[in-house]
Parts: structure tokens; sequence; C-alpha cells
């Protein structure tokens, strides 16, 4: 089982509707990114957070720590949203406290 | 500032050719990474760097060497390459190994092996 699972793989939506993509992890974190790479290829670092939820303008990323899971909310979405999404987490525990786990992404395509 | 870059973007070996893949970033990051990316999979961590002179050992390494002589240069060697490492290779840096610091990732190396 892989450390970090994304949810769904694919999905496509219609312009304007409201997308959330999810993340679960298995072992203890000490932060949890999400990242976007555009379909030329690169990767942007949109969130990192430990805790609670941040926004960005129409992205929204919320962590529960008990749960180990975290969710990745676009409203209003826009073709220009299409991308790969991609969860990571850091592990808080010492030995692979330097490695980020990388989750093998979630593809969104929204069709105007 | 130019961020993370990479050098070449496109590359076709032939089994047994050994290569450098090149990543310099101008941001004073201590921490750099390379990752690859396989079709289907997460990126996976080959070699990190912690500071000019230590290296370490990622999910990865076999096949490849790194070095780090500046703080700015983390260059990527393949020593005999084989059709198993065509990929899309990632340099990442970032300020240090704190989990809440922003990773900034170059453009990317898409590598063929023939």
């Amino acid at each position: 089982k892989n450390e970090v699972e994304q949810s769904p793989q694919n999905l496509t939506a219609q312009e304007g509707e409201f997308i959330t993509i999810n993340c679960s992890y298995s072992v203890g974190i000490s932060a949890l990114h999400w990242l976007q790479q555009h379909p030329g290829g690169g990767i942007v670092s949109l969130f990192m957070l430990s805790s609670g939820k941040k926004k960005h303008g129409r992205l929204i990323a919320t962590i529960n720590i008990q749960e180990k899971h975290s969710s990745l909310h676009i409203t209003a979405s826009h073709p220009r949203d299409s991308a790969v999404y991609i969860c990571a987490v850091r592990s808080s525990s010492s030995g692979s406290a330097r490695q980020l786990t990388f989750g093998s992404g979630t593809q969104l395509t929204v069709l105007p | 500032n130019a961020g993370v870059t990479q050098t070449p973007k496109f590359q076709v070996l032939k089994t047994g050719q050994s290569m450098t893949l090149q990543c310099a970033q101008d941001m004073n990051h201590e921490y750099m990474s390379w990752y690859r990316q396989d079709p289907g999979m997460g990126l996976r961590l080959i070699h990190y760097s912690v500071g000019a002179g230590i290296t370490d050992q990622g999910e990865v390494p076999n096949g490849y060497n790194v070095s780090r002589s500046t703080t700015e240069d983390f260059p990527l060697r393949l020593l005999s390459a084989a059709p198993s490492q065509t990929s899309v290779y990632f340099c990442a840096s970032s300020y240090d190994l704190g989990g809440f610091n922003e990773q900034y990732f170059g453009p990317g190396t898409r590598l063929t092996v023939t």
C-alpha cells in the first residue's frame, strides 16, 4: 500500500463546477504539500499545511491530522485549472524527515 | 531570480552511454534533490543534498551519482544508461529541511534511453 493515496485518479468537470481532490496518508507527518503540474510539465507549489485550512483565491486546502486526510477544493472551476494535482507529505519520523513522499497525482480536466 | 534551472530539456541516449543532467538554483537554498517521474507513479527521490559537500541516497539511487561542490549546483550523473532510466527528471530546492518550506522545482528533463 502506498503511503500517500489520492482520489480520484482522473476527474473531468464542466466549467464552473466545484471540485474536490482527496489525499489520504498512512504515516505521521510534519507537513503536507499540494502541488500543481502544468500540461507543459512544470511543477509549482500551491499549499503547505500542517493543520486546519488555507485559501488562495479559488483554491482551498484542508487537513484533518487525526483522520490522516487532506482535501483540495477548487471553486468555480475554469479550463485553465486543467492540470495534475499532486499531494506530498513529509514524515514526522526523524529517519525519513528529509524526504517528501508523493501521491501519484489526480489528472483534472475542466471542459468549457 | 531564475529559480531552479535544468539542462537539457530533452535527451536521447543509447544503452551504455553516460551523461550528466545539470541543475542550478540562485536562491541560496541549502536543500536540493533529484526526482524521477514515471507514468502512474508519484515522484520518487533519487538523491538529495543538505548542503555543499553533503549528499545522500533517496528511494531509487541505483545507476545515478551526484555531487555538490557548490551551493548553487547539483548535477546528476548517469554512469551507464539503461532503458529503465527512461523517465522525466526533476530537480528541486528548498531553503532547509523543515517540512514547512516550499519546494521549488525545475522545468524537468525528459530522458529516453534506447
